[in-house]
């Protein structure tokens, strides 16, 4: 079973209007977690990283929360752009074994005009 | 990310040829991955390196070798190629860790790998 599960697989809205993604994780303990973008064709960009002591961390249009004692994650992304258009990865590093991180199967966001 | 490029972008071969893929680093990164991708599945971990000549197995090692002879290079190869071999394959570099921020692992373009 993945550590790292992440909704919908799969999401399609409106240019403008907003939408949250979700990430529930096993890993422990852990160190940090990120939320990467990848553009189709491209590699992972990292937009959040949030230690296991942090709440929250913005990015532009982008809001990564956390709650570490339920372990799940959320990014919320703001007035969407057709340019938002991507897949989204959440990431877990363990505290210990840093090299091995735990992927989520990431999110496809599609924008629409 | 032009600090992270692979070569070739794009390789369709066939079942039992050896291929190799290539990455190269601008960031002076001492820490160098190599993943793959597949549909509906996060990215695994194959080799990685933490400096020149070191080399340390990944979650799915078997069927790939890796080469680190510079710093700035780290190259997977296939020896024998397999159909089930086919997918996206990402280089990924970070630096020496000292600080929370400092794991974010910088990924190059990726090697789209097809196996006939």
């Amino acid at each position: 079973k993945n550590q790292v599960e992440q909704s919908p697989q799969s999401l399609i809205i409106l240019e403008g209007k907003n939408c949250t993604l979700q990430c529930n994780y096993t890993v422990s303990p852990f160190s940090n977690l990120r939320w990467y973008k990848q553009d189709t064709g491209r590699g992972p960009v990292s937009l959040t990283i949030m230690t296991f002591s942090e709440n929250t961390k913005s990015n532009g249009r982008y809001t990564a929360t956390l709650d570490a004692d339920t372990k799940q994650s959320s990014l919320h992304i703001t007035a969407s752009q057709l340019s938002d258009s991507a897949s989204y990865i959440c990431v877990v590093t363990p505290q210990t074994g840093a090299n091995n991180l735990f992927f989520g199967t990431g999110t496809r966001l599609t924008v629409i005009p | 990310d032009a600090d992270v490029t692979q070569t070739p972008r794009n390789r369709i071969t066939k079942t039992g040829k050896r291929i190799m893929l290539e990455c190269s680093q601008t960031k002076g990164h001492d820490r160098m991955y190599w993943y793959r991708q597949d549909p509906g599945l996060g990215l695994r971990l194959i080799y990685y390196s933490f400096d020149v000549k070191d080399i340390n197995k990944g979650e799915i090692s078997d069927g790939y070798s890796v080469s680190r002879q510079a710093q700035a290079k780290f190259s997977l190869s296939l020896e024998s190629a397999i159909p089930n071999q086919t997918a996206l394959y990402f280089c990924a570099t970070r630096s020496t860790p000292g600080l929370a921020t400092s794991n974010e692992q910088f990924f190059g373009p990726g090697t789209r790998l097809t196996v006939l």
